[in-house]
């Protein structure tokens, strides 16, 4: 039982290049959310998609673009890496309707 | 719009003392309810929903819609409980299945 994965786990980059942080799950949930974790900030929503083909902008779009062909995958994109873009990224899924988000083991990614 | 307060960024506590950590929310609708916690380097994992009024671990919270608020509390502290706790708001109810976190409480129990 797989649940959700995130890859790859560590990532170091370069301000400017693009980089995609993998997400998948394998409870064909219909939710999956993109999330960042900065200190004093707590988590902040970059991203989501209620189901295949359908996404939409969180608290922090901006410098992000995801897509989502399959239900299972949700990869996430910074087109073109900054510092401030250093951070832990989580994502996670949901069944529709009242339910807990499930998490992945998080993407520290930290951008020189 | 939605909003969570957690207005402890760390709170140290001896073992076997009690524990309170405060959340407060503003949302005008019918909110539902979360506690998330993290132990170190690991992922985010559900504590407690306001809704299944369970106690996990010890833990419950209560939701007081007078005062807005869902504290997190626990009689005993104990050394596992240190880790950081989020409080989260889900606004379900009007197609938005979106969750709004506070910035988080590290708590560490003191042996």
């Amino acid at each position: 039982d797989a649940g959700i994965t995130q890859s790859p786990r560590y990532k170091i980059t370069e301000t400017g290049r693009q980089v995609t942080l993998m997400c998948h799950q394998t409870w064909s949930h219909s939710y999956m959310f993109w999330y960042r974790q900065d200190l004093g900030h707590g988590l902040r929503l970059i991203y989501y998609s209620a189901a295949a083909d359908i996404t939409d902008k969180g608290e922090v779009p901006d410098g992000y673009v995801v897509s989502r062909s399959k239900t299972e995958n949700f990869p996430l994109t910074l087109e073109s890496a900054t510092r401030s873009q250093t951070s832990v990224y989580f994502c996670a899924s949901k069944n529709r309707g009242r339910g807990e988000q499930y998490f992945g083991p998080g993407t520290r990614l930290t951008v020189t | 719009a939605q909003r969570v307060t957690q207005p402890e960024k760390l709170l140290s506590v001896f073992k076997g003392a009690p524990v309170e950590l405060k959340c407060n929310y503003s949302y005008s609708g019918s909110p539902e309810l979360f506690w998330y916690v993290q132990y170190s380097r690991q992922r985010l994992q559900l504590l407690l929903r306001h809704i299944s009024r369970e106690s996990i671990k010890g833990f419950t919270a209560d939701l007081n819609k007078g005062e807005t608020s869902f504290h997190l509390k626990k009689p005993f502290a104990q050394e596992e409980d240190s880790a950081m706790y989020y409080c989260a708001l889900s606004a379900y109810g009007f197609g938005n299945e979106k969750l709004t976190f506070g910035t988080g409480t590290r708590l560490t129990i003191i042996p």
